[in-house]
């Protein structure tokens, strides 16, 4: 049973324009909720995240949205840039414990 | 800092050959993690620990043994390989207090192939 979906395998969008990467849970007790970015041949990195107590986190050209009630959480990237192309990973925890549940990744693409 | 270090970085193993993965960090991080990635199925918990001595089954332990006998090391073993092993492994590492934070560092990984 996934628990964290990334339903869009892939997205592309052109340089200057809004990315907006998506991601479900289904476990009620998630509720920190974390972004990685992954380039090809390196580990992941930490992006963003977000307490189920905000509905909104911001960090420069990133920015994730958390509806808790639709389990719903999307990362938006405003203006893209090249250097974004990568894999995102969303990911979730529940606050009693330490272990991440992530998601399969979507490969964002920024076309200059 | 170099924070967190895999070595190797590639291997090919035989069927039925083991192996030692080892894991090193420098944050002084309680936690430390075993993940693997195949593609289209993301990052899965193989082995935590939470702290020096201590480790714990995560999503898919079966056919690995892990250690954590100094807290700045965490040892992956593959007693004996299979090709289903194939996998990238990455390491990753964190700490709660004092910042709060359940941001994972993560190594950059060791490709391992068994034929």
């Amino acid at each position: 049973d996934q628990q964290v979906k990334q339903n869009s395998p892939s997205l592309s969008v052109q340089e200057g324009r809004i990315s907006i990467l998506n991601c479900d849970y289904t476990n009620s007790m998630f509720d920190y909720f974390l972004w990685y970015k992954k380039y090809p041949a390196e580990g992941p990195t930490f992006l963003i995240s977000i307490s189920s107590i905000k509905d909104k986190n911001e960090d420069g050209r990133f920015t994730v949205f958390l509806n808790k009630s639709a389990k719903h959480l999307s990362l938006h990237i405003v203006p893209s840039q090249p250097g974004d192309s990568a894999v995102y990973f969303c990911a979730a925890l529940p606050g009693s414990n330490y272990k991440l549940t992530f998601g399969k990744g979507t490969l964002l693409t920024v076309n200059p | 800092n170099a924070g967190v270090t895999q070595t190797p970085k590639f291997r090919v193993l035989k069927t039925g050959q083991s192996m030692t993965l080892l894991c090193a960090q420098d944050m002084n991080h309680e936690y430390m993690y075993w993940y693997r990635q195949d593609p289209g199925m993301g990052l899965r918990l193989i082995h935590y620990s939470v702290g020096e001595g201590t480790t714990a089954k995560g999503e898919v332990p079966d056919g690995y043994n892990v250690s954590r006998l100094k807290k700045q090391n965490f040892l992956l073993g593959l007693e004996s390989a299979a090709p289903s092993q194939t996998s990238v492994y990455f390491c990753a590492s964190s700490s709660p207090w004092p910042s709060g934070s359940y941001e994972q560092y993560f190594g950059p990984g060791t490709r391992l192939t068994v034929t």
